[in-house]
């Protein structure tokens, strides 16, 4: 089965920071998607990286990097030069497996995330 | 492009009553899931469409069900509606981008939130 644990239920950081979000994934496939999502007050999920397990490089996507940690099955998500825009819950989610379905998702508990000024 | 759309945003409803929620995905993209959203489950994957038929079911009773349609909108139907039922309903629509590697990647509406009373 798969799993994703965030055990950071929430996360402060000042503006113009970075931080660190936490992520670590199990599964049994040896194939297998991680992505990060974040959902502002206004419910709609937005994506934000991806990693792929046979990926080369650790992800990055602009103020978005991911620490990725293939044997200690982490996958952590670094936000540079935090902004007060960027005050939301963050998810890490695991595309399903192959006799699962590929579309589906599972979902950690999230992170909420808060930048003061 | 149009991102994706759900109708309604907001709804109240009854125990015992049933809900019809309707999701326009991105246009050109075949596969729709929906997830439920509670505080105390989290993030839950209901079930997938493509192509008009069900791909993947996730574990939930058979009150709730789905469809979707030649033109790739779908709805999704709770019958006899409990309190539990009460959360914010996600409705995304898939595709496979560069960014990814060819993982499908979904993105997200920004939901309907069912309050049942």
């Amino acid at each position: 089965a798969q799993k994703i644990t965030q055990t950071q239920p929430g996360m402060f950081v000042q503006e113009k920071e970075a931080v660190t979000l936490d992520c670590t994934y199990d599964t049994s496939d040896p194939s297998y998607g991680l992505f990060w999502y974040k959902q502002p007050s206004s419910g709609e999920m937005i994506f934000l990286i991806y990693q792929g397990s046979y990926d080369q490089q650790n992800a990055t996507e602009g103020r978005y990097s991911l620490n990725f940690q293939k044997a200690r099955k982490s996958a952590n998500l670094v936000i540079s030069a935090s902004q007060l825009g960027d005050s939301a819950m963050y998810f890490c989610a695991m595309r399903g497996q192959r006799d699962t379905g590929f579309q589906k998702l599972v979902f950690g508990t999230g992170t909420r995330l808060l930048v003061s000024p | 492009k149009a991102g994706v759309t759900q109708t309604p945003r907001y709804l109240i409803k009854t125990r015992g009553q049933q809900v019809t929620l309707s999701c326009s995905p991105i246009s050109g993209h075949r596969s729709v899931s929906w997830y439920q959203q509670t505080p105390g489950q989290g993030l839950q994957f209901l079930f997938e469409y493509f192509s008009e038929t069900q791909r993947n079911k996730g574990n939930f009773p058979g009150r709730f069900s789905g469809r979707q349609f030649s033109n790739s909108r779908s709805e999704m139907n709770v019958s006899t509606l409990e309190l539990g039922d009460s959360a914010l309903y996600l409705c995304a629509s898939s595709a496979f981008i560069r960014r990814t590697g060819g993982s499908p990647t979904q993105y997200f509406g920004p939901g309907t939130r069912l309050l049942v009373l």
